[in-house]
C-alpha cells in the first residue's frame, strides 16, 4: 500500500468534460509533484509545489491546472482534453523538493474520447 | 546526450543468477540518486537511494555510485521472478533543478 493515496483509479472523460484528480498524503512532506506518463516512457514532470506554492510549471498546456489547498492535498483540473492526453497521472510527494526521494501514489489511468 | 541514460533492454536472467542494471548520466555535479521498480500498469516504487560515493546494501539490492565515472548501477541477487519490471534510474541534477528519469530497463528473471 502506498502512502500517497490518488482518486479515481480510472477516468474517461470526453474533450468538453471538466473533471478532477485528486492526491492526498499524510507523511508530512512540504513538496508535492504531478507527472504524466505514456506507455514504455519514463515518468515526465507537469508541476512541483514546494510548502504549497508552485515552484514549477514544466511548459504544461493550459488545459491542466494545479491546485494545492493545503500541504496535504494537490488536486489536477482538467477541461478540454484531447486524446493525445490520454496516460498514467501520477502524483509523488517528498520531504523537501528536488532532494529527497519521491513516494509515488497509484496513479489516475485517464482515457479521453 | 540524454541527461540520464539507460540500456533498455530486455535484459533476462535466470532465477538466482545476479543482474546488474546501469545507468549513466550527463551532470557531473549531480549529488542524489535513485533506483524506482516499476510493475507493467503500476506506479514506480522508490528501491534504492544513494548520494556518496561507493556501495550500499538493502536486502538483495546492492547500489554502486561512482561520481567520477558518471554512473549508477543497481545490483540484485539472487533473481526472483517477481523481481520483474521496469527499473527506472532517477537523478537530481543541479542543471533544470529537478528529478529526470532514465527510459528504464525491462528485466525478466526466468524461472
Amino acid at each position: 500500500d502506498t502512502e500517497v493515496t490518488q482518486t479515481p483509479k480510472h477516468l474517461v472523460m470526453g474533450m468538453t468534460n471538466k473533471k478532477s484528480l485528486k492526491c492526498e498524503q499524510h507523511m508530512g512532506h512540504r513538496a508535492m509533484y504531478w507527472y504524466k506518463q505514456k506507455a514504455k516512457k519514463p515518468p515526465e514532470l507537469m508541476f512541483v509545489y514546494s510548502y504549497e506554492k508552485l515552484s514549477i510549471n514544466e511548459s504544461v498546456p493550459s488545459r491542466f491546472s494545479p491546485e494545492c489547498p493545503n500541504s496535504s492535498l494537490l488536486n489536477l483540473h482538467l477541461h478540454a482534453l484531447q486524446p493525445e492526453d490520454s496516460a498514467l497521472y501520477l502524483c509523488a510527494s517528498s520531504q523537501e523538493a528536488l532532494s529527497k526521494p519521491l513516494h509515488f501514489g497509484n496513479g489516475t489511468r485517464l482515457t479521453v474520447t | 546526450q540524454k541527461e540520464v541514460e539507460q540500456n533498455s533492454g530486455p535484459l533476462s536472467v535466470p532465477e538466482g543468477a545476479i543482474a546488474s542494471l546501469n545507468c549513466t548520466y550527463s551532470d557531473r555535479g549531480s549529488q542524489s540518486f535513485f533506483w524506482y521498480r516499476q510493475y507493467s500498469g503500476k506506479s514506480p516504487e522508490l528501491i534504492m537511494f544513494i548520494y556518496s560515493n561507493g556501495d550500499k546494501e538493502d536486502g538483495r539490492f546492492t547500489a554502486q555510485l561512482n561520481k567520477a565515472s558518471q554512473y549508477v548501477s543497481l545490483l540484485i541477487r539472487d533473481s526472483q521472478p517477481s523481481d520483474s519490471a521496469t527499473y527506472l534510474c532517477a537523478v537530481i541534477l543541479t542543471t533544470g533543478n529537478q528529478f529526470y528519469f532514465g527510459t528504464g530497463t525491462s528485466l525478466t528473471v526466468i524461472p
